[in-house]
């Protein structure tokens, strides 16, 4: 079946630290792929998508990029902030099952100044 | 715009009550898809709702059941609460779901079951 792995967190890095993310994903064609990310005491909010292969997408210093050789879309950022701290989730959609996204279990994000 | 708005913000219920749970969509928005969040298993699909017909169920009970009216507000239903029921769930919305639809999220009702 369809499904997401990322990596185990926390992830605790220094302010402007480089940040990578990793995730892989399965599935049989081509899914949209996402990140979201969730701040303490909220919801989720989309961080970037990317929709074919080797489309990058980004957003606010992160990027991401589809890759189907390797099926992953790892989240980087050059230079982390302490309100960058945060659970980083990537998740897919596929056409035949286009009303849900399946998420990874989240990667818990911790910048200390 | 008004973000998605979800209430309550906290609900504590006793084992065996029923709740409703509510989702205001952004406006212009006619899917409402719900998830429930917990640490042990993640984020999961409950059901998604297009004009108030439901498109797609997740791998739930029948205890746990949702509507849209035609406004596309959305409510969820969970009838004889179990413990394992305490979640956060989140409701969003999209214009008109589909796969390469970015979801809008509200904060989440805490559900804490006792």
């Amino acid at each position: 079946g369809n499904s997401v792995t990322q990596m185990e967190g926390p992830v605790t890095l220094s302010e402007e630290a480089f940040l990578t993310i990793n995730c892989t994903y399965t599935a049989t064609g081509y899914p949209s792929l996402f990140w979201y990310v969730q701040y303490p005491g909220e919801g989720l909010q989309l961080l970037l998508k990317a929709t074919k292969a080797d489309d990058k997408g980004s957003n606010k210093g992160f990027e991401a990029t589809y890759r189907k050789e390797t099926t992953s879309f790892h989240l980087e950022k050059g230079s982390v902030q302490v309100s960058d701290s945060a659970v980083y989730f990537c998740a897919l959609s596929k056409m035949d099952s286009s009303y849900k996204l399946i998420f990874g279990s989240g990667t818990r994000l911790l910048v200390r100044p | 715009k008004a973000g998605v708005t979800q209430t309550p913000r906290y609900l504590i219920k006793t084992r065996g009550q029923q709740v409703t749970l509510s989702c205001s969509p952004i406006s212009g928005h006619r899917s409402v898809s719900w998830y429930q969040q917990t640490p042990g298993q993640g984020l999961q699909f409950l059901f998604e709702y297009f004009s108030e017909t439901q498109r797609n169920k997740g791998n739930f009970p029948g205890r746990f059941s949702g509507r849209q009216f035609s406004n596309s507000r959305s409510e969820m239903n969970v009838s004889t609460l179990e413990l394992g029921d305490s979640a956060l769930y989140l409701c969003a919305s999209s214009l008109a779901g589909g796969y390469n639809s970015p979801l809008h999220f509200g904060n989440g009702t805490r559900l804490t079951v006792t």
